[in-house]
């Protein structure tokens, strides 16, 4: 049981480049996300997927896209990276069991733009 | 708009010296107020959620309370290995919202030997 893996662990872009991050969980999940983490700012939503087939907008959407490849994956796309985009991203997964709400946050990609 | 305000920003303790971080919150109905433990290069691990004003939860040297307007979370007797940023994140009522999390910018904790 892997949890949530994402690749790759690092990247470096130039302006304008695109490049898609991977993200997979293995705990049969519904619900999963992507958050981005830039000092002083905490971690941001950028959009989640409530559940297969689904996906929304979150706080920072804007230069992004998601694909909710089936219920494992979800990625997120960069089309035309900017250096704004430099910052640290997270995948995460939500499990909802007996009452109890937890979320599980994968090991992040560090993304430079340049 | 659900927020969430941590205090203090960075905290440092000796070893053995408890104390307590603050996560004061405003959302409209919550669900739920989650409690992360983030080490440098790591993604956030999950530590508590807490649903309810009175309600605890404990695990180590660690409690985390919950009241109308904050949550605080306890160490008692920290150790070095303590040493982390700890965040604090709600999930409101309302709508849309009912999947996600709002984060506050976390407590750095430093507990020194």
């Amino acid at each position: 049981n892997a949890g949530v893996t994402q690749t790759p662990k690092f990247q470096v872009l130039k302006t304008g480049q695109s490049m898609t991050l991977q993200c997979a969980q293995d705990m049969n999940h519904n619900s999963m996300y992507w958050y981005r983490q830039d000092p002083g700012m905490g971690l941001r939503l950028i959009y989640y997927s409530a559940s297969e087939g689904t996906t929304d907008k979150g706080e920072v959407p804007n230069g992004y896209n998601v694909s909710r490849l089936n219920k494992r994956e979800f990625s997120l796309r960069l089309e035309s990276a900017a250096p704004s985009q430099t910052s640290v991203y997270f995948c995460a997964s939500w499990r909802s069991l007996a009452g109890v709400s937890e979320q599980f946050f994968g090991p992040g990609t560090r993304l430079t733009v340049l | 708009e659900d927020q969430v305000t941590q205090s203090p920003e960075a905290l440092r303790l000796q070893e053995g010296e408890s104390s307590s971080l603050n996560c004061s919150y405003t959302v409209s109905g919550l669900r739920g107020l989650f409690w992360y433990r983030q080490d440098p290069g790591k993604g956030p691990e999950f530590l508590f959620t807490l649903y309810s004003a009175g309600e605890e939860k404990e695990k180590e040297r660690l409690k985390a309370t919950l009241t109308k307007k904050e949550s605080f979370l306890h160490i008692t007797a920290p150790k070095p290995e303590d040493s982390a940023t700890y965040l604090c994140a709600v999930q409101g009522g309302g709508g849309g919202s009912n999947y996600k999390l709002t984060f506050g910018k976390g407590t750095l904790l430093t507990v020194n030997p």
